[in-house]
């Protein structure tokens, strides 16, 4: 079966820096995205991986190693706008198409 | 960059009754559209892929006779939830595959079933 994990709630300090891990066990691997989700909207996209390493975008970051099934979004210079649930999502290959399986989701409160 | 719709954005129906979802790309086709499902507080859940053209595949679980997906054009696809009853209140929301293999989704839908 495909498990992704991420931690369930975190909290952190305007302007500091947090990180979200999220690991992940699946078959047929294709790739690593996060995505950002504020309650009751769509998912937005915030970075891709595929390949072993630190992708760096503005105030995000997101690292990934395949061989340890493991990935990180690194949000720095927090703003209480970035107060929302970030999802890790793993794209599969499942039969005859690629597909999106989701993690947890991880709630993330940012506090004055 | 791509857009992908649904309609509606909220249906309350009573239960036992049937709901249609649509999903557009409104500027891309899209032969593959993906349907998932969100509970409160918890993630999205693959529910079942729309291909173009043939038949839907449901993730395991997922009642095929009860989560009827159309996907009769390009750029629509359509979800109809039969015989609805309280637990399938949800937020569902789709996404639409372009033909670089990025993944757009939709604003979802909130269902509400009496």
């Amino acid at each position: 079966g495909q498990n992704i994990d991420q931690p369930t709630e975190m909290t952190a300090t305007e302007g500091a820096i947090v990180q979200i891990n999220c690991t992940y066990q699946t078959s047929g691997f294709n790739g690593l995205f996060w995505y950002q989700q504020h309650a009751g909207e769509a998912p937005t996209f915030l970075s891709y991986n595929v390949l072993d390493g630190l992708e760096e975008k503005g105030r995000f970051s997101s690292f990934l190693s395949r061989s340890k099934g493991y990935s990180y979004l690194l949000l720095k210079e927090l703003q209480m706008k970035d107060s929302a649930s970030y999802l890790c999502a793993v794209r599969v290959i499942g039969g005859a198409t690629n597909k999106l399986i989701f993690g947890t989701g991880t709630l993330l409160a940012v506090q004055p | 960059g791509a857009v992908v719709s649904q309609h509606p954005s909220r249906v309350i129906c009573k239960s036992g009754t049937s709901v249609k979802i649509e999903c557009r790309s409104l500027d891309f086709q899209a032969t593959t559209m993906f349907w998932y499902r969100q509970f409160p507080k918890q993630s999205l859940m693959l529910m079942a892929t729309s291909n173009e053209g043939s038949k839907a595949t449901y993730e395991q679980g997922v009642e095929k006779d009860k989560f009827l997906i159309n996907h009769a054009s390009l750029t629509l696809s359509t979800l109809t939830v039969t015989s609805a009853h309280p637990e399938d209140s949800s937020f569902y929301i789709c996404s639409a595959r372009d033909g670089n293999g990025w993944q757009y989704f939709g604003p979802g839908t909130r269902l509400t079933v009496l």
